[in-house]
């Protein structure tokens, strides 16, 4: 069945950098995007852009762009996505999900922004 | 960019009953809109994809309709399971999700 499995709970103090990784399996990587969603506790979520998991283009949302960047790599069927210069308003669950309206989703990966 | 605004906030029902959702675009989205259901501590779950499409496993008493700006999700008989947030989302260039209405048991 498909699967995306995310990368571990990340603690980080504020303009430190984070990635997460987001391994898929039971489908063909490169046909389909994966999308990178945030929630902060108690908030609805928040769309951070996709990648194509084919040719590798990028879209962001206003929000994130220029402190984020998503890549991929397909001989893994893993997707990563950086975020730069956290604030403590990055603090959130980090989620990646599949396909052109996101429907399957990781767990997500708790990123905790302190000093 | 697109505002999705959805009501009510919150719907308190009971098990069996019928339970309707809205959600308006601030502008056309077509019928790019999505419906996803989420429980506390889990991720989204995908209900309805391009207004009225049922997801892979979803069931029957689920239902979306609309195009446009206006957009309704109705659950037909409430089962226990059901009571959750209900967020919707549209995809249009860009992609962003509605507040949220929280369906709470009556």
């Amino acid at each position: 069945q498909v699967q995306l499995v995310q990368s571990g709970a990340e603690v980080k103090k504020p303009g430190a950098s984070v990635m997460i990784s987001c391994r898929t399996s039971g489908y063909t990587f490169t046909n389909y995007a994966i999308h990178w969603v945030r929630q902060a506790p108690g908030q609805r979520p928040e769309w951070m852009g996709w990648i194509n998991g084919g040719k590798g283009d990028t879209k962001y949302s206003q929000n994130v762009q220029g402190r984020v960047t998503f890549t991929r790599d397909t001989s893994a069927s893993t997707a990563y996505m950086e975020l730069r210069g956290l604030r403590y308003e990055d603090t959130a669950v980090y989620y990646c999900a599949r396909g052109t309206t996101p429907d399957v989703w990781g767990k997500g990966t708790t990123v905790t922004v302190s000093s | 960019e697109i505002v999705l605004t959805q009501s009510p906030d919150t719907l308190s029902l009971s098990p069996g009953e019928r339970a309707t959702l809205s959600c308006r675009a601030s502008q056309s989205v077509s019928s790019y809109l999505a419906w996803l259901q989420q429980k506390p501590g889990q991720p989204p779950r995908l209900l309805i994809y391009d207004a009225s499409n049922r997801a892979t496993g979803i069931p029957a008493r689920f239902s979306g309709s609309g195009s446009g700006t206006d957009f309704t999700l109705t659950i037909s008989s409430l089962e226990p399971e059901d009571f959750a947030l209900y967020y919707c989302l549209h995809r249009t260039n860009s992609y962003s999700f509605g507040q949220g209405t929280k369906l709470e048991i009556k």
